[in-house]
């Protein structure tokens, strides 16, 4: 069985390019979940979303930042005219419902902005 | 916000010794999750509590979910080398219904062979 799958695993990009970070969710879960995380720091939630449908959004900054998870394909995180802030681990969970919320992650996407 | 205070902030302990590490909150939590993450790899789910009081036991990892809802602890017995890396506590607040994690800022472990 596949676990969640990320790629790239690793991504480049100058100040002003766009981001593209891709998410294969476990085969079965309706439920993605996209996380960002600084060097020596936790994991901090940007966006949830159930297929088609973005349901919380909260953590995620208001400009630049958009996520997706369409009805086919995988759940996309895409951040344009990328800063130097925005290099971190990106992280992608899904799970197969959110009340026991067993959230499963993949190897992460680390997005370095020069 | 919610926040989660993890401690310790690391340990160094010698192979074969018992760990224990914990979290609280301010705030009242419906779900506690321990994850374990290595260097460059993604957190991977050690142990799931649902229920406040539950003790759940995973190989040598045992969490609790504390009676108040606010903390959880985690201990690993007979430590090997191997569990080196960094555990973090994550926690889905009472307060959202959206399944979103409060994760906390990590327990970096150290086992001397």
């Amino acid at each position: 069985n596949a676990g969640v799958m990320q790629n790239p695993r690793h991504l480049v990009r100058r100040r002003g390019q766009e981001a593209r970070l891709r998410c294969s969710p476990v085969k079965g879960h309706s439920h993605v979940y996209w996380y960002r995380q600084l060097p020596e720091e936790g994991l901090k939630f940007m966006v949830y979303l159930q297929k088609e449908n973005i349901i919380d959004e909260s953590g995620m900054p208001k400009e630049r930042f958009s996520a997706e998870f369409p009805k086919e394909g995988p759940s996309i995180l895409r951040i344009q005219q990328v800063v130097r802030g925005d290099s971190a681990a990106y992280f992608c969970a899904s799970s197969i419902e959110i009340t026991n919320n067993e959230q499963f992650f993949g190897p992460g996407t680390r997005l370095t902005v020069l | 916000g919610q926040q989660l205070n993890q401690s310790p902030q690391s340990m160094f302990i010698q192979e074969g010794e018992d760990v224990s590490m914990n979290c609280t909150s301010s705030s009242i939590f419906n779900t506690w999750l321990w994850y374990k993450q290595d260097p460059g790899e993604g957190p991977v789910l050690l142990i799931a509590l649902y229920k406040a009081g539950e003790l759940t036991s995973n190989g040598r990892l045992t969490a609790q979910f504390g009676i108040t809802r606010k903390d959880s602890f985690l201990n690993i017995s007979a430590s090997i080398p191997s569990d080196v890396g960094i555990y973090f506590c994550a926690g889905q607040p009472r307060s959202s219904n959206t399944g979103k994690l409060i994760f906390g800022q990590g327990t970096t472990l150290q086992v001397k062979p």
